[in-house]
């Protein structure tokens, strides 16, 4: 039980370039989350998938966009990366949203992808 | 309005002493979660312990404790025993109703987070 990969790692891109974070997660979660977390700040919400099939906007989407290809994988895509997309960037996962109330769903995260835009 | 504010962007503790970490949040919602994750220099997120807002009892998991005050809006986590092992960034985060049934999704919001040293 891997718990939520991502990959690759580590990044350097050129500004303008394009790539793809893939994230998968093994736990049977209906709900993936991409964040960004840049230095000394903590993390932003940048898309969420709620559940298979539907897709939406967090707090810093621009520049961005998403695919959940199936229940296990959400990815991220730079169209044309710009310096200010230097971040580090965590995939999350959590469990269905009924009963959130009574105690969670708490997310799981990743191990996070270092990215650097030149 | 900042959502979650956590003023002390460091603390320092000396091994096996108790330290109390400050998180103020900012909603009009009745019902939403408070959540504490540590990071540590290796940089995953680890999620630590939870709290409801309806939850009447204060939340605790092993050394963790959290002191949940309503009415004043915060939710300070407390580390007692500490060890060397627990020196990370610690983050506040949280999750509000309205939210989730505008977008029928969890999202989190997370305060700049304490960078926590413990001195042997």
């Amino acid at each position: 039980n891997a718990g939520v990969t991502q990959t690759p790692k580590f990044q350097v891109l050129k500004t303008g370039q394009s790539m793809t974070l893939q994230c998968a997660q093994d736990m049977n979660h209906n709900s993936m989350y991409w964040y960004r977390q840049d230095p000394g700040m903590g993390l932003r919400l940048i898309y969420y998938s709620a559940s298979e099939g539907t897709t939406d906007k967090g707090e810093v989407p621009n520049g961005y966009n998403v695919s959940r290809l199936n229940k296990r994988e959400f990815s991220l895509r730079l169209e044309s990366a710009a310096p200010s997309q230097t971040s580090v960037y965590f995939c999350a996962s959590s469990e269905a949203e009924e009963g959130w109330l009574a105690g969670g769903p708490r997310q799981f995260f990743g191990p996070g992808t270092r990215l650097t835009v030149l | 309005a900042q959502k979650i504010t956590q003023t002390q962007p460091g603390m320092f503790v000396q091994e096996k002493e108790a330290v109390t970490l400050d998180c103020t949040y900012d909603t009009s919602d009745q019902s939403y979660g408070l959540f504490w994750y540590k990071q540590p220099s290796s940089g995953e997120m680890i999620f630590l312990i939870y709290q409801g807002s309806y939850d009447e009892q204060n939340a605790t998991e092993g050394r963790y404790s959290l002191n949940f005050q309503k009415a004043r809006k915060s939710t300070n986590l407390v580390i007692s025993a500490s060890q060397l092992g627990d020196s990370a960034m610690y983050f506040c985060a949280m999750r509000e109703e309205t939210v989730y049934q505008e977008t029928s999704g969890s999202r989190l919001t997370f305060g700049e987070g304490t960078q926590l040293t413990v001195n042997p």
